[in-house]
């Protein structure tokens, strides 16, 4: 079984910071979502990735699938930011049981 | 191209009772997914349906039901209710069975009393 894990689990921070959330797994992957989630809301998948680095706007995700490590980053940081990220990856067992397996995410707060 | 939807988005329950949650998937995706998230437990998977048929089955005792239409439509029933069940039921869309390639729906927000 797949465990993933996200650190830290809350962050506060300044606007403008750069900020940086990590996740690991302990088994071999073949994609890894980073989703985004605000209070009473939704699930919006920001970033799919198998290798490599991603970026959209001021949001960046990078894979090390040797290390099994991704990191999201943000910079600029604004209070519109502040949601919970989570992490979740993608490793099928061919068992009957696929499907992805979640970080407990990270609570981030962007203070004005 | 409309994204994943989900109805009802709120629903409050009795202990006892069942519920059906319903998802339409992105046009074109064949394969939908369901998980639950809640505070303790964090998001989990439920099941997934491709081609009307349940393909994966994730941990969930078997109150926690499923079924999909030709159309790719898809319900899960979940029969007497738990206050436990009370959690955010989110669905997935994915083009192929068992994918990586996921896109989410808002979530039905489900509380049980």
């Amino acid at each position: 079984k797949n465990e993933v894990e996200q650190s830290p689990q809350n962050l506060t921070a300044q606007e403008g910071e750069f900020i940086t959330i990590n996740c690991s797994y302990s088994v071999g992957i073949s994609a890894l979502h980073w989703l985004q989630q605000h209070p009473g809301g939704g699930i919006v998948s920001l970033f799919m990735l198998s290798s490599g680095k991603k970026k959209h706007g001021r949001l960046i995700a990078t894979i090390n699938i040797q290390e099994k490590h991704s990191s999201l980053h943000i910079t600029a940081s604004h209070p519109r930011d502040s949601a919970v990220y989570i992490c979740a990856v993608w490793a099928p067992s061919g068992g009957g049981a696929d499907g992805l397996t979640f970080g407990k995410g990270t609570h981030l707060i962007i203070q004005p | 191209k409309a994204g994943v939807t989900q109805t009802p988005r709120y629903l409050i329950k009795t202990r006892g009772q069942q519920v059906t949650l319903s998802c339409s998937p992105i046009s074109g995706h064949r394969s939908v997914s369901w998980y639950q998230q809640t505070p303790g437990q964090g998001l989990q998977f439920l099941f997934e349906y491709f081609s009307e048929t349940q393909r994966n089955k994730g941990n969930f005792p078997g109150r926690f039901s499923g079924r999909q239409f030709s159309n790719s439509r898809s319900e899960m029933n979940v029969s007497t209710l738990e206050l436990g069940d009370s959690a955010l039921y989110l669905c997935a869309s994915s083009p192929r069975s068992a994918s990586y390639e996921q896109y989410f729906g808002p979530g039905t927000r489900l509380t049980v009393t």
